[in-house]
Order: structure tokens, then C-alpha cells, then sequence
């Protein structure tokens, strides 16, 4: 089936570097999102994102975080400068249409593991 | 803000058992509510959808109920097989049309021989 695919699966970075995570969503899908999960911790929403722009956003969306698609290439998350408490696995999700009930399916992919020493 | 407490964390049961996994949610406007299955190494896989108005879902060996009264939601899998070995994420929607979910923390399952 579909699949969104995240790039990289992992990266240890050090306090204060920028870190760009990498979301290849499904090829005819509009709509994209990002989900963090702190270990033994619930997913939790991040950031929507459709026509360029930032639908909503949740408080743990600080400052430090960017999202962008340019030119329908990789839809990124961007944190400059990275905290401690950034380490966390990150989510993708994208969907053809405004996710609801009729609207088909939310896909995700894997994850992308972040770890800040 | 919608909170979602899952339980139990972690769940072992034997092949042909059935395994049960529980949310509660807070916001009594929650409209939606989904169970996703994530495989080791795998992402999130969408195993079914509820809306507000439907109590019992049946799906392939497996079975959802939604108790709105009680705020409360369910996965029982009747008779579990290896291959149901997965972590189990409940999430809801508070607004129709809402792109922005609360997850539970997840109920890692592991089915034994």
C-alpha cells in the first residue's frame, strides 16, 4: 500500500546544531503532519500543514521548530537550535484530503529517531 | 485538553486467548476514535475507525466498542495469534473533520505459543 517514508531513521546530534528530518509523503496526498513521541510517552500532535502553509500548530511547536515543502520535494521539520528535550521519535503523516471520517485514510511512516547529547 | 489514558502498558497472553485493551478519554465532544497497530520496526497501521454514533465494530478478529457514557473505548482481539504480537495505539478526535489526534501511550501485546 502507500507508504510515507522518513529520512533518517536515526541521528544523534549535539545540543544547539540544527536538525532537518525528512517526510516523503504519498505521492497524490496534500495534507501533512508531524507527531512527536518522547519514549514511554504518547504520540503528540505537532503541526499540520497544507498549501504551503501551517494549519495549526500545538504549544510543544516551539519557536525553534520549522516546517516547510518546497517545490513538492521532502516535507521537513527543522529545529534550530536543538534542546535535550527534543530527543524523541518523530512522525510523518500525510493524507489525500482534510483527515475525517470519510475521507480516507491518515498514513505514517516510521519514525525518525532523534537523540540530542 | 483531551486526555487519553491506555491501559494496560503491556499485555501477554496465550495463542487463542482473547486480548482486551482500554481507553478512557476526557473531552465528552470526541467525536472519533481509532486503533492503530504498529509492528516492530513498522509504522502505524490504521486497524479501524469509530464514529460517535456507532457502539460495536467488528473487524477481522477483533472486535471495538465505544461506551460514550463512560467515556471509554475498547479492543478485544478474540482469539489472538502470533502474528497480533504489535504495539496498540488508541487515538481520538475531539471536532468532525479534526486532523489533530490524541494518542494513548500505546499497549505493547505479545501473543505466546
Amino acid at each position: 500500500g502507500p507508504k510515507v517514508l522518513q529520512i533518517p531513521s536515526h541521528q544523534i546530534i549535539d545540543m544547539g546544531q540544527m536538525v532537518t528530518l525528512n517526510c516523503d509523503p504519498v505521492s497524490n496526498h496534500l495534507y501533512f503532519y508531524w507527531y512527536k513521541q518522547i519514549l514511554g510517552q504518547q504520540m503528540e500532535f505537532l503541526v499540520n500543514f497544507y498549501n504551503g502553509k501551517v494549519m495549526e500548530k500545538s504549544k510543544l511547536f516551539k519557536d525553534q521548530f520549522s516546517v516547510e515543502r518546497p517545490d513538492g520535494s521532502y516535507f521537513t521539520l527543522k529545529i534550530q537550535p536543538t534542546a535535550l528535550e527534543d530527543s524523541a521519535v518523530y512522525f510523518c503523516a500525510s493524507s489525500h484530503l482534510r483527515w475525517g471520517p470519510n475521507t480516507g485514510q491518515l498514513y505514517f511512516g516510521e519514525g525518525s529517531k532523534l537523540t540530542v547529547l | 485538553g483531551e486526555q487519553v489514558e491506555q491501559r494496560p502498558p503491556h499485555l501477554s497472553v496465550r495463542e487463542g486467548d482473547s486480548a482486551v485493551i482500554t481507553c478512557t478519554y476526557t473531552d465528552p465532544n470526541s467525536y472519533y476514535f481509532f486503533w492503530y497497530k504498529q509492528e516492530p520496526g513498522a509504522s502505524l497501521q490504521l486497524l479501524m475507525k469509530v464514529f460517535s454514533s456507532t457502539e460495536i465494530n467488528e473487524g477481522q478478529g477483533f472486535t471495538v466498542l465505544l461506551n460514550k457514557k463512560d467515556k471509554r473505548l475498547s479492543l478485544n482481539l478474540t482469539a489472538a495469534h502470533p502474528g497480533d504480537s504489535a504495539a496498540y495505539f488508541c487515538a481520538v478526535s475531539a471536532t468532525e473533520g479534526a486532523d489533530r489526534l490524541t494518542f494513548g501511550k500505546g499497549t505493547q501485546l505479545i501473543i505466546q505459543p
